[in-house]
């Protein structure tokens, strides 16, 4: 069945440092690929997502890029702010989506 | 936007009593979903429905039940609530089309406790 790996955290970084989070998945056929955001105490929200190979999703300075030939669809951002501190979820599949088990990201001022 | 609301933000129940979690959506949605979360496991699929009176296990349904009698509100079902049942319980819906995966939209969650 379709599968998501993600890096596991957590993931501490310094306000304004490069974000990066890995994301393979293996899935059938060519699934659009989500990653989710969830702040503490609140439900998953959608944070950006791409529908096919090599389609560049991105929402609030975050951007992530479909790779069919590495099945891959890592999560980046520039430079990070307390506020992206949360946790993040990679997803994919038909319905209903498989999660991977989320990336806890903490950024200190 | 679409929203998906949750009955209760948090809730504490007995052991042995039985709990009934609603989830209603405004989009017209034609799926919608029982996750439980739980740290260091991720989120774990309870039941899903695609349709009006239809439902489907997922990885984890032994203790649950569901219902959805209206196209709009999926209720999760606790039989006889035990502690191990203790989690945060999130619902989702989205649309379908085609067969294609569209994106999922959650509820705030329910954080229920059971002593």
């Amino acid at each position: 069945g379709d599968s998501v790996t993600q890096m596991e955290g957590p993931v501490t970084l310094s306000e304004e440092a490069f974000l990066t989070i890995n994301c393979t998945y293996t899935a059938t056929g060519y699934p659009s690929l989500f990653w989710y955001v969830q702040y503490p105490g609140e439900g998953l929200q959608l944070l950006l997502k791409a529908t096919k190979a090599d389609d560049k999703g991105s929402n609030k300075g975050f951007e992530a890029t479909y790779r069919k030939e590495t099945t891959s669809f890592h999560l980046e951002k520039g430079s990070v702010q307390v506020s992206d501190s949360a946790v993040y979820f990679c997803a994919t599949g038909n319905t209903p989506l498989v999660f991977g088990k989320g990336t806890r990201l903490s950024v200190i001022a | 936007d679409v929203k998906v609301t949750q009955s209760s933000r948090y809730l504490v129940k007995r052991t042995g009593e039985k709990v009934f979690l609603e989830c209603v959506q405004d989009m017209d949605h034609e799926n919608m979903f029982w996750y439980r979360q739980d740290p260091g496991l991720g989120l774990r699929l309870i039941y899903f429905s695609y349709d009006v009176k239809m439902k489907e296990k997922g990885d984890i349904p032994e203790g649950y039940s569901v219902s959805r009698e209206k196209k709009e509100r999926f209720s999760l079902i606790l039989e006889s609530a035990s502690t191990n049942q203790t989690s945060m319980y999130l619902c989702a819906s989205s649309f379908t089309s085609g067969g294609l995966s569209y994106e999922q939209y959650f509820g705030p969650g329910t954080r229920l406790t059971v002593t």
